[in-house]
């Protein structure tokens, strides 16, 4: 079972802040990450999708990837109040077959005013 | 506006009482799916659909069934529901090309089986 794990929180953090999201997975295979945030009741956006070792910014998101570890990881710089959602990580599986993405069930993140 | 639409957003039913569950995409996507997502377990892939006439299971396909007759929609059909049913369900589409492996999702329906 090719899994995708997540540290489910909640996670507090002071507004203003950088918070710190992270998932790891475990099929090294894996070439292509996404990073969902997913309001209460509400269906998953798309925050940033990474592809490549290192990082990749967007804003005040900050994707960031290591293969060789096998974690994925996303910052948000300056957070704000409206940041407070669960943020999902997934993962496009290897191994070929029509589809393949696993996601991990995700971190509740709080942002305190 | 492009968007997944779902419906019934909200639903509740009774043990064995037929249902169909419809989605809609206009970005004209080849490929849809349907997740469900309970607490505790994330999001789960139910049945995909590669192009119309093609599907195929995803990792919890059971008591659920699909069809796509037509490129923009994939309804989900429970044809006798039981209570462990009840869950959020999302239908989402992919584009074709480099973003083929971003999904797009509905607004989700909320189904409770009684």
């Amino acid at each position: 079972q090719k899994e995708v794990e997540q540290n489910s929180g909640p996670l507090s953090v002071p507004e203003g802040a950088i918070a710190s999201l992270n998932c790891t997975y475990s099929d090294r295979g894996s070439q292509s990450f996404f990073w969902y945030r997913q309001y209460s009741g509400k269906s998953p956006e798309l925050i940033m999708f990474i592809y490549s070792n290192g990082d990749k910014e967007d804003g005040r998101f900050t994707a960031q990837l290591n293969k060789a570890s096998q974690y994925v990881s996303l910052l948000i710089r300056d957070s704000q109040p409206s940041d407070s959602a669960t943020y999902l990580c997934a993962v496009v599986r290897s191994g070929g077959g029509a589809d393949g993405l696993t996601f991990g069930k995700g971190t509740h993140l709080i942002i305190q005013p | 506006e492009a968007q997944v639409t779902q419906n019934p957003r909200y639903l509740i039913t009774v043990t064995g009482k037929k249902l169909t569950v419809t989605c809609s995409q206009n970005m004209n996507h080849e490929y849809m799916s349907w997740y469900r997502q309970d607490p505790g377990l994330g999001l789960r892939q139910i049945y995909y659909s590669m192009n119309v006439e093609v599907t195929d299971k995803g990792d919890v396909p059971e008591g659920y069934k699909v069809s796509r007759k037509e490129k923009r929609n994939f309804p989900l059909i429970l044809e006798s529901p039981s209570p462990n049913q009840t869950s959020l369900y999302f239908c989402a589409s992919r584009p074709p090309g480099p973003l083929a492996l971003v999904q797009f999702f509905g607004p989700g329906t909320r189904l409770t089986v009684l």
